[in-house]
């Protein structure tokens, strides 16, 4: 079953705007990660955010994490046509003494040259 | 460069035959996670692994799936008997644990006629 739940299901922009996306999820983590996918291939790790962290950035990349609300976005500046791919939410959920990565649906994000 | 390694990349098979399809994590890694993605689903979980045990399989269909890790670089998932249902990408994906990114492969697609 899904943790994550990725709003909106898909984004188009032009290309240099800045892409929002976000994820909601429903119970206690231990982090959340966004990944990207290209059509036909494998997931590859964007950014990895800890349940006490609020903020982080990597590259044109800012996440932000709000335990309280128990979401996250994931926010892509200056988008390049390169940035078209699906973009998912996981979460590590705190699972007995492990954890257990689970993925939303995803977001299809098309960045117009 | 380490990667993870999925066969075969593409499977057809007939209705009630037995799948096999096969992982060797990056070296090092301890955690091993199977996946299944299709359109309407989207990705599920369906078991994953920590130092070879068996941690979670419950989004698994038990009566025709199994999976194993014989040893630390090899994880296997099996389908018996396949159907069309199953027709789908399934990804593995290796991490060394808790607060971590987990690293996938580049997927088998799966077509059951």
């Amino acid at each position: 079953s899904q943790q994550g739940e990725e709003d909106p299901q898909a984004l188009s922009i032009q290309e240099g705007e800045n892409a929002t996306m976000n994820c909601s999820y429903k119970t206690s983590i231990n982090n959340l990660q966004w990944y990207r996918q290209n059509s036909g291939r494998g997931l590859v790790h964007l950014i990895l955010i800890r349940s006490n962290e609020r903020e982080k950035h990597s590259g044109r990349l800012r996440v932000t994490l709000d335990t309280s609300k128990k979401s996250s976005s994931l926010l892509i500046t200056a988008s390049r046509a390169a940035d078209t791919a699906s973009y998912f939410c996981a979460t590590d959920a705190v699972y007995g003494a492990n954890s257990k990565l689970t993925f939303g649906k995803g977001i299809t994000l098309s960045v117009r040259p | 460069d380490a990667r993870v390694t999925q066969t075969p990349r593409h499977k057809v098979t007939e209705m009630g035959q037995e799948v096999t399809m096969r992982c060797q994590p990056i070296l090092g890694h301890n955690t091993v996670f199977w996946y299944r993605q299709t359109m309407m689903q989207g990705l599920e979980l369906l078991a994953y692994f920590r130092n070879r045990a068996p941690l979670d399989d419950s989004g698994m269909p038990k009566d025709r799936f199994s999976a194993e890790m014989p040893d630390a670089t090899l994880a296997t998932l099996k389908i018996q008997p396949s159907e069309p249902r199953d027709s789908a990408v399934y990804f593995c994906a290796s991490g060394t644990g808790r607060n971590t990114e987990a690293f996938f492969g580049q997927g088998t697609r799966l077509t059951v006629v």
